[in-house]
């Protein structure tokens, strides 16, 4: 069964600064693995989606890696901003097609 | 293109009592789904629609949820009767089609049980 751990829950850091978000996965045999972004209130936002043969996808500030041999992906985000503040969660889509969900990090960015 | 429509955003209600929602998909999208996201928790699947059939109920609790898709586009998720640790976010969202297609979310309902 695929279970999904994001460390840490919750994140502070100055602006400006670069950063690493963590997503593990326990089953490799995914389709491929998506990061959201998620503001309070509000859905869920699409960032980025790395196929399973694909090693990284970049967007903006954002860059996203997978490593499916280590069941690992990290979301960097480069020149952190206030606006970035938000729950980022990550989700691998398993043999079944479904979305299996880490339990977010809170990311917070002080001004 | 308009996105995935919920509604309402936010229903407080009192243990035992009824609730419904509302989801209107993107247009043209075959898949629908309904999520629960509990605080704290990632989201969690109840249902998932193809077109007007159901693929997968796996993880709706049948004793008192219930959805329904009706030629094929809008949605409703019902509870009844609805218990405390049903308090969660209800999220809804659509794809093209089954498989690796992405998926698009709703804003999601704020569901408040007393």
């Amino acid at each position: 069964k695929q279970e999904v751990t994001q460390i840490p829950a919750a994140l502070s850091v100055p602006e400006g600064e670069n950063l690493v978000l963590n997503c593990s996965f326990t089953d490799s045999a995914i389709y491929n693995l998506q990061w959201f972004r998620q503001d309070p209130g509000k859905g869920l936002t699409s960032l980025l989606l790395i196929q399973s043969s694909q090693r990284e996808q970049t967007s903006g500030r954002l860059n996203a890696s997978l490593d499916k041999s280590s069941g690992r992906s990290t979301l960097y985000i480069a020149a952190s901003q206030p606006g970035d503040s938000a729950t980022y969660l990550c989700a691998a889509r398993d043999s079944n097609y479904q979305l299996i969900w880490g339990a977010g990090t809170k990311l917070i960015i002080k001004p | 293109e308009a996105g995935v429509a919920q509604s309402p955003r936010y229903k407080i209600i009192e243990k035992r009592q009824s609730v419904a929602f509302w989801c209107n998909p993107i247009s043209g999208h075959a898949t629908l789904y309904w999520y629960q996201q509990i605080l704290g928790q990632g989201p969690k699947l109840l249902i998932q629609f193809q077109n007007n059939g159901v693929v997968d109920d796996s993880q709706l609790p049948k004793d008192r949820f219930s959805a329904e898709r009706l030629k094929g586009v809008d949605s409703t998720l019902k509870i009844q009767p609805a218990k405390l640790e049903d308090s969660a976010v209800y999220l809804c969202a659509s794809s093209p089609d089954r498989g690796v297609h992405e998926q698009y979310f709703g804003p999601g309902t704020r569901l408040t049980v007393t």
